[in-house]
């Protein structure tokens, strides 16, 4: 079945430093993939989407990567804030429905 | 600028009771409609998706249906509600002629409890 999976466990950084999420898609060729945050008790925000055929993606302190080789997509926020805590979501699909995968929940500790 | 009203925030509900929950969508026409469930420890689950009026389709045989009375309107609802049912409830909404690439915009969710 075609899956997509992050790492649901809690992952700490310092204030400051880079932190790196990723996202591995199975028995799947996804054409892009989006990624959301999420704060407790709000619905899902998107951020970035990137293609297949895009190897990297910036938005101010947020980066996306796509290895279609390593099946993986790496989401990574620089000089990391205490208010980028929250849950992140890689999501593949289209108009007909996104799939989301569980989300790493993201703790920036001051 | 568009705008996804969700409501209620929070419901409590008894075993067996109905439900409907409303989404509409303000600044935009023909939106792709969504409805998904996150439940305690789970992913976000897809529902229902609608293209159209009157146009649904289900992704998970279940306990709920949803309909699409006007173009902007989107409405989750169940005759009997079992425990399992809770969760938070999400609606969402991307423009048509992106096919969903421009990302989906999220209500701010109902937190329905089933006692």
């Amino acid at each position: 079945s075609q899956k997509i999976e992050q790492n649901s466990e809690a992952l700490n950084i310092q204030e400051g430093k880079t932190a790196t999420l990723t996202c591995n898609y199975t028995n799947y060729s996804p054409a892009y993939l989006q990624w959301y945050r999420q704060d407790p008790g709000r619905g899902p925000v998107f951020l970035l989407l990137i293609r297949e055929n895009e190897k990297e993606k910036r938005k101010e302190r947020l980066k996306v990567t796509f290895d279609t080789t390593l099946k993986q997509s790496l989401f990574h926020i620089t000089a990391s804030q205490p208010a980028d805590s929250a849950t992140y979501l890689c999501a593949r699909g289209g108009a007909d429905g996104l799939t989301f995968g569980k989300g790493t929940h993201l703790i920036i500790q001051p | 600028s568009q705008t996804i009203h969700q409501w209620p925030a929070t419901l409590v509900q008894p075993v067996g009771s109905p439900l409907s929950l409303e989404c509409t969508v303000e600044g935009t026409s023909n939106p792709n409609l969504y409805w998904y469930r996150q439940a305690a420890g789970r992913g976000l689950q897809l529902l229902f998706y609608s293209v159209g009026i009157g146009q649904i389709s289900s992704e998970v045989p279940q306990n709920l249906s949803a309909s699409r009375p006007q173009d902007r309107q989107f409405i989750l609802s169940s005759k009997k509600l079992l425990l399992s049912d809770s969760g938070f409830y999400l609606c969402a909404w991307s423009a048509w002629y992106t096919g969903g690439e421009d990302g989906y915009t999220f209500g701010s969710g109902t937190r329905l409890t089933v006692v």
